[in-house]
């Protein structure tokens, strides 16, 4: 199957600072991207639909500024979490479908970052 | 997005014991996926059932769907302990993988 790939798998950073994920698909093109955040035994909570060459469309609820998403080529999406604080330590996690019209097929994940704010 | 919600919360058998998780949504839907997560780990997809069909089977997964009641299960038979893990149930609405999760079954197949 397809190969998602994300850096970091797991990261520690200062309150305030900011934190880059990569989500990079390896084997193929995806025009689109998603952005899943996951709390301690919880489930996934959309955040974002990451768009290659445009803006990514949010969830309701999820701060723009805060979670900068950028796109710019067919197998790389950034997440940014921007002056980050203890209460965005979480599991992050990206997934790409490699056909990119309607074709109800799987999404591929991923190894998801985890992310712990001090 | 509504998310779904999956029953039980967890999940506790003996090894060789099948293992049903059931999974319930609101809305309409293309197709409804369920993925596997260990601990801290990615999602890796086990199955996608599409809204037309009804029952589908890979190995020792056994999915079925009924789109009247909106609901689905999966069935795990012959369970092992390497199954211990967290079972989410996705639905795709649009059929472009934009994936609303439910809660999650955490499964311990214990040896």
């Amino acid at each position: 199957g397809a190969v998602v790939s994300q850096h970091p798998s797991r990261v520690i950073c200062k309150s305030g600072t900011s934190v880059k994920i990569e989500c990079r698909s390896l084997d193929f093109q995806a025009t689109t991207m998603f952005w899943y955040r996951q709390f301690p035994k919880q489930s996934l909570m959309l955040m974002a639909t990451s768009n290659e060459g445009s803006k990514a469309t949010y969830e309701q609820g999820v701060e723009k500024d805060k979670f900068l998403i950028n796109h710019a080529s067919l197998t790389l999406s950034t997440l940014t979490v921007t002056s980050a604080h203890p209460e965005d330590s979480s599991f992050y996690i990206c997934s790409a479908n490699p056909w990119n019209s309607r074709g109800n097929t799987e999404a591929f994940f991923g190894q998801g970052t985890r992310l712990t704010v001090v | 997005s509504q998310q779904g919600e999956e029953d039980p919360q967890a999940l506790s058998i003996q090894e060789g014991e099948n293992a049903t998780m059931n999974c319930s949504y609101k809305t309409s839907i293309n197709n409804l996926q369920w993925y596997r997560q260990n601990s801290g780990r990615g999602l890796v997809h086990l199955i996608l059932i599409r809204s037309n069909e009804r029952e589908k089977h890979s190995g020792r997964l056994r999915v079925t769907l009924d789109t009247s009641k909106k609901s689905s299960s999966l069935l795990i038979t012959a369970s092992r302990a390497a199954d211990t893990a967290s079972y989410f149930c996705a639905t795709d609405h649009s059929g472009y993988s934009t994936l609303t999760f439910g809660k999650g079954t955490m499964l311990l197949v214990s040896p």
